[in-house]
């Protein structure tokens, strides 16, 4: 079954620091993946998305993922985090079809100043 | 400017009515899609559409239903039969595979509406 894992529920990082989030999914055959974030009682904006190709792709905001198939991973990225970069945060998978997509349980970002 | 319009933004209902959440698109998108989203329980699938008067169930279909009349609107009803209706509810759309792979399986979120029982 199709799943996504993502091993932390909340993570605080301080402003100006580097930030990674963890995804990892479980899938039968090469999938689309996914991440978007998410502000307060607001629907969800992609930030990025990997098809096929260069496995590090760029996001909008300043963020990057890098799909690792050997790991089943696709960890966002930022190198210096904003504290308008507070919120949640979803990584997702979707089938080729495009039928359904999967979405995992969501990290929390908290930046402190 | 092109999106997904969900309303009400937020809406009140009394235990055995039944409440239709509105989604519109002007994205001439061609599969629309509803999520429930629980705290800590990221989004789960209630019904798609990938097509004009054709849905399918997603994985917690009981106690809601759909209509698909127009490409650009998918309301959903949750009905008295949805035990524990109260959530935050996304709907969502995107092109078909095949429009182009740049475009096509990419969701696009309409802002959500929070349904809250009293």
């Amino acid at each position: 079954a199709q799943s996504v894992t993502q091993p932390d529920i909340h993570i605080t990082v301080s402003e100006g620091a580097s930030l990674e989030l963890r995804c990892n999914y479980s899938y039968g055959a090469t999938p689309y993946l996914f991440w978007y974030v998410q502000s307060p009682g607001q629907g969800l904006q992609l930030l990025l998305k990997y098809f096929s190709g260069d496995t590090l792709v760029q996001g909008i905001k300043g963020f990057e993922a890098e799909f690792k198939r050997s790991q089943s991973s696709f960890n966002l990225r930022k190198p210096s985090v904003h504290w308008s970069d507070a919120a949640e945060y979803f990584c997702a998978v979707g089938r080729i079809t495009g039928n359904q997509f999967y979405f995992g349980t969501g990290t929390s970002l908290t930046v402190i100043p | 400017d092109g999106g997904i319009t969900q309303s009400p933004k937020y809406l009140f209902r009394k235990e055995g009515q039944n409440v239709t959440l509105s989604c519109e698109q002007n994205l001439n998108h061609d599969a629309m899609y509803w999520y429930r989203q629980d705290p800590g329980q990221g989004l789960r699938l209630i019904y798609y559409s990938q097509i004009v008067n054709d849905f399918q169930k997603g994985d917690i279909a009981e106690g809601y239903s759909v209509s698909r009349e127009k490409k650009e609107s998918f309301p959903l009803t949750v009905t008295s039969a949805q035990k524990n209706p109260t959530a935050f509810y996304l709907c969502a759309s995107r092109f078909n595979s095949g429009r182009g792979r740049s475009g096509a399986n990419v969701l696009t979120f309409g802002a959500g509406s929070r349904l809250t029982v009293l």
